[in-house]
């Protein structure tokens, strides 16, 4: 069964820095890429970045919203996914969630919350 | 950036009506070499991530029930669930995966008139 596991969220300052794991299960996580999604309170869905497999080297594409100020890396020797947050602002406040694969995510995490408050 | 547009924002339906509800996407999302939209549906329950429904605009998910179907090509899509069910009070995202960064529509609110 396939799983994803997200953590590390939880409340910090503007300007600081947080980063998210999300570890995976019941499948061959290098053969996938994985995708970073959030959900700000009450609001829609927003795509964040992405990380390929690692067949393909694992190249990395970001929203524009957060490009420069997040990184998502991979280990695939222990399944997890990365999402290393910087200079974060009170607009980054969200639920996020892991997702699976580059086109139609079919597996998501349950998600971890990052609060960015003063 | 592919901008993607839902209507209505909500929806009120009666127990066993249909409720239709559209995507719309400023630029083409089929990619003419394979004549696949890169359109997906989800469906939200408070509380859950979202579930995928659809994907290719019209091939249903593994164990989604057949009263969800999804339509269209092009820039213009739908999803149609033929007879409501309490359980399908919701939120519906539509999303492209045509290309990068993959964007969601605002969601469309289902709720039981």
């Amino acid at each position: 069964e396939v799983q994803l596991v997200e953590s590390g969220g939880g409340l910090v300052q503007p300007g600081r820095s947080l980063r998210l794991s999300c570890t995976a299960s019941g499948f061959t996580f290098g053969d996938y890429g994985m995708n970073w999604v959030r959900q700000a309170p009450g609001r829609g869905l927003e795509w964040v970045g992405f990380i390929g497999s690692e067949a393909s080297g694992g190249t990395t594409e970001y929203a524009a919203s957060v490009r420069g100020r997040f990184t998502i890396s991979r280990d695939n020797s222990r399944s997890i996914a990365y999402l290393e947050m910087t200079s974060l602002k009170i607009e980054d406040t969200a639920l996020y969630y892991c997702t699976r694969g580059r086109n139609y995510p079919r597996y998501w995490g349950q998600g971890t919350l990052v609060t960015v408050s003063s | 950036d592919i901008v993607m547009t839902q209507s209505p924002d909500s929806l009120a339906v009666s127990l066993g009506e249909r409720a239709t509800f559209n995507c719309k996407s400023n630029q083409s999302v089929l990619y003419i070499s394979n004549d696949k939209n890169y359109i997906a549906w989800y469906q939200q329950k408070p509380g859950q991530p979202p579930k995928l429904l659809i994907y290719w605009a019209s091939a249903r998910e593994s164990g989604v029930p057949d009263r969800f179907s999804g339509s269209g090509t092009g820039t213009d899509f739908t999803l149609t669930i033929s007879s409501l069910q309490a359980e399908d009070v919701a939120v519906y995202y539509c999303l492209q995966y045509y290309n990068s960064p993959q964007t969601f529509g605002q969601g469309t609110k289902v709720e039981i008139k």
